[in-house]
């Protein structure tokens, strides 16, 4: 059975940091990309950040380039989210998500975690 | 990159078909056969309903059917149940090798 278990979300002030992981189990993990995505409170899914499961590239929204970093230790099956430079409007619930097809597909998400909240604030 | 354009809500009564539609460009919707949906009730895990345009995953309803013309995708679910009722969110892949999701759609079963 896929599971994607996610944790590190909290409180953090403008202008901090926080590290995200998502503990991947019940498949391959080196073999699929996967993704972060967010829910702000009251809004709509947006896509954060993707790491190609053949070569591990990585691919992020313009929201979040060059403030966050995905990454993925394959020994430990586990997905990160290193978040610096946080704003207010980076609150929000944060999923992992798998990737349907293997290595790059067309990023649609056949398993997600229960989330994570990350609340940014003064 | 924008987000794709969904309406707002949409509303049905049980047994009736509705239609959500899922607007983009050239760049996303109409330059790729990657456009998936999802079901969203709050507080749970998004869930996989549509792929690849028309594709449904093992396990969802033959309810649940997906198109696209154009740069205009669309979600039909046929024979509205209760338990259909929640967020639904368009995505697509890009040129730009990301993903955009759309505004989503909220659905009331009357």
């Amino acid at each position: 059975e896929v599971q994607l278990l996610e944790s590190g979300g909290g409180s953090v002030q403008p202008g901090g940091s926080l590290r995200l992981s998502c503990a991947a189990s019940g498949f391959t993990f080196s073999s699929y990309a996967m993704s972060w995505v967010r829910q702000a409170p009251g809004k709509g899914l947006e896509w954060v950040s993707a790491i190609s499961g053949s070569d591990g590239s990585t691919h992020y929204a313009d929201s979040v380039k060059g403030r966050f970093t995905i990454s993925r230790d394959i020994s430990k099956n586990t997905l990160y989210l290193q978040m610096n430079s946080l704003r207010a409007e980076d609150t929000a619930v944060y999923y992992c998500a798998k990737d349907r097809s293997g290595g790059w597909g067309a990023l649609h998400f056949d398993y997600w975690g229960q989330g994570t909240l990350v609340t940014v604030s003064s | 990159q924008s987000a794709l354009t969904q309406p707002a809500s949409v509303s049905g009564s049980p047994g009736q078909s509705i239609t959500i539609s899922c607007t983009g460009t050239s760049s996303d919707v109409g330059g790729y056969n990657y456009v998936s949906w999802y079901q969203h009730h709050p507080g749970k895990a998004p869930k996989l309903m549509i792929y690849d345009v028309s594709n449904r995953p093992s396990g969802v309803s033959n309810r649940f059917s997906g198109s696209k013309s154009g740069n205009t995708a669309s979600l039909t679910i046929s024979g509205l149940q209760a338990e259909d009722e929640a967020d639904y969110y368009c995505s697509s892949y890009t040129s730009s090798s990301t993903l955009v999701f759309g505004g989503g759609t909220k659905l009331t079963v009357l």
